[in-house]
Formats: C-alpha cells, sequence, structure tokens
C-alpha cells in the first residue's frame, strides 16, 4: 500500500528554533509538493519539485523557509528561524505527472510558541 | 481573544439523501480538475478527477459535472453516509496538458451527514 510519509507528525516549537519537516514521497512518483494549511488562508502552495528540481517556490517566504529534495526519497521543509506565525498543518504530496492527481500525506501538525 | 478564520461553506444533509457540492474555478485555462476529500486530522484524498474534454465523469457513488461556459465544477455523492462527513475541496490544474502547472485549490466546502 504506497503512500507518503511526514514526520514528525506533530512538531511544538519555541519562536526562534529551526524546524525540520521530512517527506517521503510514493516510490516512482517524480513530483513533491510542499502545502501549508491553515483556518485563516486554507491550503496554500508553498514549493514544488520535479526530478528534484525546484520549479517553484514562490509560495514559500524565502528569508526563512527553505526546501530540498536530498536524493528521491527525501524532501525536507526547513523554518529558520520559526515565528508564531508559522503555525499550521504542513503537507506534502507527490504526483507522477506534472499536474496531475496528487497523493498526500498525513501532514506535520507545527505549533510555535 | 476569539480567533477569526475562513468560514467554510457547510452542507448538511441527512444519511441517505444525495449531495452536490459546487466549485466556481478561476482560470478559464485550466483543463484539469480534482475532487479531494480531508477528514479531520488528515490528508486531503483523492475522490474523482475529470478533464476540460469531458462534461460528466462518474465513480462509485460519486458523479462530476463540470460546465466549462460558466466555470463551474460539482461533485453529487449518492446516497450520502456517515462516512463521507469531511470537507470537500476541488482543484484545477491551468496547464495539464502541458505538464507544467500546479494544483491551485478552492477553499473547501464542509458536509455534515445527520444520521
Amino acid at each position: 500500500d504506497a503512500r507518503v510519509t511526514q514526520t514528525p507528525r506533530h512538531k511544538v516549537t519555541e519562536m526562534g528554533q529551526e524546524v525540520t519537516m521530512r517527506c517521503q514521497p510514493i516510490l516512482g512518483h517524480n513530483t513533491v509538493f510542499w502545502y501549508r494549511q491553515t483556518m485563516m488562508q486554507g491550503l496554500e502552495l508553498l514549493a514544488y519539485f520535479r526530478n528534484r528540481a525546484p520549479l517553484d517556490d514562490s509560495g514559500m517566504p524565502k528569508d526563512r523557509f527553505s526546501a530540498e529534495m536530498p536524493d528521491a526519497t527525501l524532501a525536507t521543509l526547513k523554518i529558520q528561524p520559526s515565528e508564531p506565525r508559522d503555525s499550521a498543518v504542513y503537507f506534502c504530496a507527490s504526483g507522477y505527472r506534472g499536474g496531475g492527481e496528487q497523493f498526500f500525506g498525513p501532514g506535520t501538525r507545527l505549533t510555535v510558541l | 481573544g476569539e480567533s477569526v478564520g475562513l468560514h467554510l461553506p457547510t452542507l448538511s444533509v441527512q444519511e441517505g439523501d444525495n449531495s452536490i457540492i459546487n466549485c466556481a474555478y478561476s482560470n478559464s485555462a485550466s483543463d484539469y480538475f480534482i475532487w479531494y476529500k480531508q477528514e479531520s486530522g488528515k490528508g486531503p484524498q483523492f475522490i474523482i478527477d475529470i478533464r476540460s474534454n469531458m462534461d460528466k465523469r462518474q465513480g462509485q457513488r460519486v458523479t462530476v459535472l463540470l460546465n466549462k461556459t460558466v466555470k463551474h465544477l460539482s461533485l453529487q455523492i449518492a446516497a450520502t453516509q456517515p462516512g463521507d462527513s469531511a470537507v470537500y475541496f476541488c482543484a484545477e490544474n491551468p496547464r495539464f496538458y502541458n505538464q507544467g502547472g500546479k494544483l491551485i485549490f478552492g477553499q473547501g466546502t464542509e458536509l455534515s451527514v445527520k444520521p
């Protein structure tokens, strides 16, 4: 049963700390997306990769956020330094076509105090 | 203090009735559309998709209708069950056939099924 996995599932940290979220896309998928979901903004696309290369990160605050794919089985999203307004659920999704169906992970619920 | 957030449209139906969830999309160039279901505490889950060269597509208990003239998408759920209670998102992709672009999500509709 192939699925996207994300770690950690929950993270509570203090303002100013570095946060790293990890995602393992479905094997064989070549496109990986990072989303943020909040009550205020709904589901927002932060960045996405195809074949490990970043295609679009225009939705991401670049001064504190960074996204990478060290290899085909791992995508990371880092926030440094974190701020209370970063509190949200962060989803990773993967797909095997540029704009087709995306398969979502369970999300990382981040709380920044 | 009181928190302010999105007030999702809510649809409340009786178990066994049919549900219709509507979505207006923004980009006339969008050529691929998906409906997702998100249950509390989980990630969005694919329900059904449709390409712009189709007006209707059916799945198991679900039907998606596409009206390109008015840029409107609907999801019909037959014989709604308590397990269908969730937030439903429509998503559009402006450049599917060019293998580019990204999904743009709507704000979502909360479906509540009364037993």
